[in-house]
Order: structure tokens, then C-alpha cells, then sequence
């Protein structure tokens, strides 16, 4: 069975850019999270969207946007990109929203530089 | 938010239990504590999660204290594929909150 399956796994773009990551689920998965993890730091949750909306969101500016389409798959965005958000995004997925006991699965990640 | 706290680091000779410790005492009643470990920072690999109860599958068991304010992974014989960054983490509705990790050196 696939897990979760992400893309591109790495890509570097330009201070001021925009960025799109995508995201696919384990099939029969409505939950899907979005985490930044900075080298040498812990993955910092940014979004969780269950059922095609919004259900937690982290502490990131309004740079920082996502959406879950009807197939469950997602999409993180990052606008007008800083050194800082160089990163590797994790994605991660399960049947039911983070809090409710499931078992949650991560992808390998999108490593993102920003020079 | 609910915080984890870890030791920064720990070593465990090969073919030795590894047991890590976690402090959780700000938990709320219906949150789940998980565990994770990361190798070279790929994507994090589950390992376990539980409320209330103790829980042991392939991979490890977890000791969950009565008053829920702590708990230990435990790897029963580990390997030096074990060696890795182990994550603690409790869930709620909204989200996942990480800690800083224990990284534990499997010692040959």
C-alpha cells in the first residue's frame, strides 16, 4: 500500500517567490497535517484540514496557506518567501482528526531552500 | 498546549532495553501521547501511541504512569538501526505538538 506520498522532494527558490507543496494521502485518509521542521529543531505543526476545511492552525503568518481538495490530497502554499522558511515540510495523514486516537503517518517531506 | 519535556540525549548498549522518558503533566484528560523517531531527517516514523493504557506492539511498548503526567518508551532490544532522534508528542483535536526529542546513540 502507498503511504503518503509527497512532492517535489526538493526545490529551491528565490527570497520574495511563492511556493506550492503537495500532498497525497494514505487512500481512505480525511485528515491531512502540514508541519515546518527547521535543521536541528522538532517538526512545528502549521495546518491541519479534515474533510475539506480548515480544523487547526499554527502559529505561521498569513503567508502560509493550504487547502484539501475532494480526493483528500492537499496543498501547502508559502508567498513571498524569506530565508527562513528554508525548511523540509512534513505532511502527514489519518482516517480521523488529530485528536482522535488514529494512528498518524508521515511523508518523507519536501526539502525547500530559499536563497 | 500541552508541552513534553525530554532528556536531550541518552546512549544504550546494543541488545539492551532502551527506556526514554517523557514528562507530559500539563495533559488534558483526552489527549493521546505518541512517539515518533526521525533518522537524518527522512519523514518520522510512528511507533507507537496510547491514552491511558499501557500498549505494546512489534516495535516497542509504552508505560503510561496512572496520573497520565508521565510516560517511558520502551524498546526491549535495541539495535543500532534504533539509533535515531525519538519524538514524544501529545495530540488534541487541532493539532500535534512536538517536543525537542531524545537522541538516543545505540552503543556497539
Amino acid at each position: 500500500d502507498a503511504g503518503v506520498t509527497q512532492s517535489p522532494t526538493h526545490l529551491i527558490k528565490t527570497r520574495g517567490q511563492h511556493v506550492t507543496l503537495r500532498c497525497s494521502p494514505i487512500s481512505g485518509h480525511k485528515s491531512v497535517s502540514w508541519y515546518q521542521q527547521v535543521l536541528g529543531q522538532g517538526p512545528q505543526f502549521i495546518f491541519q484540514y479534515y474533510e475539506k476545511e480548515e480544523r487547526g492552525r499554527g502559529n505561521f503568518p498569513d503567508r502560509f496557506s493550504a487547502r484539501q481538495f475532494p480526493n483528500y490530497s492537499s496543498e501547502l502554499n508559502v508567498n513571498a518567501l524569506l530565508l527562513g522558511d528554508s525548511a523540509l515540510y512534513l505532511c502527514a495523514s489519518s482516517l480521523g482528526q488529530l485528536g482522535s486516537g488514529n494512528t498518524i503517518y508521515f511523508g518523507e517531506g519536501s526539502w525547500l531552500t530559499v536563497v | 498546549d500541552a508541552k513534553t519535556t525530554q532528556p536531550p540525549s541518552m546512549d544504550c548498549a546494543e541488545g539492551r532495553a532502551a527506556n526514554l522518558p517523557c514528562n507530559h503533566s500539563t495533559i488534558s484528560g483526552n489527549e493521546y501521547v505518541y512517539w515518533y523517531r526521525q533518522i537524518h531527517s527522512q519523514g518520522p516514523q510512528y511507533i507507537i501511541h496510547g491514552l491511558k493504557n499501557n500498549e505494546t506492539n512489534e516495535m516497542a511498548s509504552l508505560i503510561i504512569t496512572e496520573d497520565r503526567k508521565s510516560s517511558t518508551l520502551i524498546l526491549p532490544h535495541a539495535t543500532l538501526r534504533d539509533t535515531a532522534v525519538y519524538y514524544c508528542i501529545v495530540s488534541r483535536n487541532e493539532k500535534l505538538t512536538f517536543g525537542t526529542g531524545t537522541r538516543l546513540t545505540i552503543i556497539p
